[in-house]
């Protein structure tokens, strides 16, 4: 089975500062895939960055850098020069790719909740 | 492209009633998932649709039942409603592949009173 756990449930970050938000994962697949969504609070879940368990560079999409480090079983979201925009519930989530009958199910760890200060 | 669209967006129903809400997947995806999200439980999967076929399922009772149309538009129903029920209820497309991202619908939120 496969298990999600962000252990930072909330955090403050300072305007235009960096921040790395926490994901640890445990699963015995060898093929599997990490996603970040964004939750702000209208409650639609925004899709920010995928690392798959294969790819050897650590993904990149914008201001959004994943920090994955394979045999720590960790995959951290880095979140540069933080705006305003960004306050809302950040979920780390994790899929199955090893056969097609695994599907799309996302297997989310609890979230981290970040508020931007000005 | 136009996004995933989940219609109701509100939802206030009382015990014991059934309810049926919808998912209009992004043009193009054939797949399509639903999850329930609670304060107290989370984000937890409760099955997706592929080609109008359950491919997985979640651990929920059997009160809660979806089904896929050919234009992949999806709905899922819940049978006698209990409290417990209320929560934030999210669907997510995608074309179905390996790896794919899965897009979600801004939710369905049901009160059940």
């Amino acid at each position: 089975a496969q298990k999600i756990t962000q252990t930072q449930p909330g955090m403050f970050v300072q305007e235009k500062e960096a921040v790395t938000l926490d994901c640890t994962y445990d699963t015995s697949d060898q093929s599997y895939g990490l996603f970040w969504y964004k939750q702000p609070s209208s409650g639609e879940m925004i899709f920010l960055i995928y690392q798959g368990s294969y790819d050897e560079q650590n993904a990149t999409e914008g201001r959004y850098s994943l920090n994955f480090q394979k045999a720590r079983k960790s995959a951290n979201l880095v979140i540069s020069a933080s705006q305003l925009g960004d306050s809302a519930m950040y979920f780390c989530a994790m899929r199955d790719l090893r056969t097609k009958a695994a599907g799309n199910k996302l297997t989310f760890g609890g979230g981290t909740r970040v508020l931007v200060k000005p | 492209k136009a996004g995933v669209t989940q219609t109701p967006r509100y939802l206030i129903k009382t015990r014991g009633q059934q309810v049926t809400l919808s998912c209009s997947p992004i043009s193009g995806h054939r797949s399509v998932s639903w999850y329930q999200q609670t304060p107290g439980q989370g984000l937890q999967f409760l099955f997706e649709y592929f080609s109008e076929t359950q491919r997985n399922k979640g651990n929920f009772p059997g009160r809660f039942s979806g089904r896929q149309f050919s234009n992949s538009r999806s709905e899922m129903n819940v049978s006698t409603l209990e409290l417990g029920d209320s929560a934030l209820y999210l669907c997510a497309s995608s074309s179905g592949g390996a790896g794919d991202k899965q897009f979600f619908g801004p939710g369905t939120r049901l009160t059940v009173l």
